[in-house]
């Protein structure tokens, strides 16, 4: 299993252009979050899908989009980029969001720069 | 309000010291906590919860619900240690999980 998936690794953007950051599970997990890390601030939560067909924001929603495509899929879209969208974003999953006790799975980042 | 709170930013202590990573939440009712690593370059993974009491890599942490604390321990630093370290409140029903801020770790030679 490869488990949770993020293309693409790297990405430089200009001010104003738009990108879709993809992620993949192949644990069947229910749940699937988008993060951004960046220093000093650490882990925090931009969107986040309980569930196939539900998405929620998090702590830091302003300026991005979700999809839940599917059971498997979930991909963040950047409409139209800003230098504070400089960070590292992470995908994670995990079983079921409803009963706390799960452990979630990370991706390996998405190292994102906007000039 | 559910929240996590990890005062140090940095932590630096030199191999063969012992090491404690501070976590402390404000949580209605009984938690369970975890504590996630990520090693430089790589993804964040699960260290340890508090519900399964098991020791991983040397790590241990309590619960202390009179303090209100999860501390991570270790009693000898290894250089393999120095990582980010981040302490973990995860959901109460519709609530959010709850991450601190993360503390990095440098073991010092």
């Amino acid at each position: 299993n490869a488990g949770v998936t993020q293309t693409p690794k790297f990405q430089v953007l200009k001010t104003g252009q738009s990108m879709t950051l993809q992620c993949a599970q192949d644990m069947n997990h229910n749940s699937m979050y988008w993060y951004r890390q960046d220093p000093g601030m650490g882990l925090r939560l931009i969107y986040y899908s309980a569930s196939e067909g539900t998405t929620d924001k998090g702590e830091v929603p302003n300026g991005y989009n979700v999809s839940r495509l599917n059971k498997r899929e979930f991909s963040l879209r950047l409409e139209s980029a800003a230098p504070s969208q400089t960070s590292v974003y992470f995908c994670a999953s995990s079983e079921d969001w409803a009963s706390g006790y799960n452990e979630q799975f990370f991706g390996p980042g998405t190292r994102l720069t906007v000039l | 309000a559910q929240r996590v709170t990890q005062p140090e930013k940095l932590l630096s202590v030199f191999k063969g010291a012992p090491v404690e990573l501070k976590c402390n939440y404000s949580y209605s009712g009984s938690p369970e906590l975890f504590w996630y690593v990520q090693y430089s370059r790589q993804r964040l993974q699960l260290l340890l919860r508090h519900i399964s009491r098991e020791s991983i890599k040397g790590f241990t942490a309590d619960l202390n619900k009179g303090e209100t604390s999860f501390h991570l321990k270790k009693p000898f630093a290894q250089e393999e240690d120095s990582a980010m370290y981040y302490c973990a409140l995860p959901p109460l029903r519709d609530d959010k999980i709850i991450f601190g801020k993360g503390t990095r770790l440098h073991i010092l030679p």
